[in-house]
């Protein structure tokens, strides 16, 4: 079955920018999504097919896909940023939602 | 406003069942397909099960297969999850979630439900 893999931890400085990134083999060609979660409160979609932003998401959110590798970007990061964040796919042979192992984001 | 509303979760014996509901509102929940995903005390998300708008195509992830079932009523903007023959590893906050039109991203979720399977 299709597997995702993320780092367990980013960390970033107060108003930098991190990214956070999602290898898959040739995730590139799978579309991709993005969810925060914060502890003690469900996901939110953060990012959806790619690079597309729900309204109410800040344009600090910005996502890349290429290759093996998937990218989400924060810019300007600020404390309420620091969560938890996960990609997924959809696996087209087996039909199954796949979601990476997830990663905290640390603001320093 | 949408609000995704879990109940039925609890504690349970090992190899008994559990009927999971999510009552939806807010938006139209027939024409959306709906899925089911789990997160184990400390652990990542894990999608568990889905369900097409009019329930013609429905999976499962391997590990649940032939012990959950899910199932909805459009008419009462309803989803629900039966797990039977549960197990100490299916302990877990259960979140129902729609999935967006046209995509696979999961883009309203509910607030979620513990079930813990222990004796």
């Amino acid at each position: 079955s299709y597997e995702l893999t993320q780092p367990l931890s980013v960390s970033v400085a107060l108003g930098q920018t991190a990214r956070i990134t999602c290898g898959g083999n040739k995730i590139g060609s799978k579309s991709v999504h993005w969810y925060q979660q914060k502890p003690g409160q469900a996901p939110v979609l953060v990012i959806y097919s790619d690079t597309n932003r729900p309204s109410g998401i800040p344009e600090r959110f910005s996502a890349s896909n290429s290759g093996n590798t998937a990218t989400l970007t924060v810019s300007r990061a600020q404390v309420g940023d620091e969560a938890d964040y996960y990609c997924q796919v959809w696996d087209s042979t087996t039909a199954w939602r796949v979601f990476g192992g997830g990663t905290k984001l640390t603001v320093l | 406003e949408v609000q995704l509303v879990e109940s039925g979760g609890g504690l349970v014996k090992p190899g008994g069942s559990l009927r999971l509901s999510c009552a939806v509102s807010g938006f139209t929940f027939r024409r959306y397909s709906m899925n089911w995903v789990r997160q184990a005390p400390g652990k990542g998300l894990k999608w568990v099960s889905s369900i097409s708008s009019s329930s013609s195509d429905i999976y499962y992830a391997d590990s649940v297969k032939g012990r959950f079932t899910i199932s909805r009523d459009n008419a009462k903007n309803s989803l629900y999850l039966q797990m039977d023959s549960l197990r100490a590893e299916d302990t877990a906050v259960y979140y129902c979630a729609a999935q967006m039109p046209d995509t696979s991203s999961l883009n309203y979720w509910g607030q979620g439900t513990l079930v813990t399977v222990s004796s």
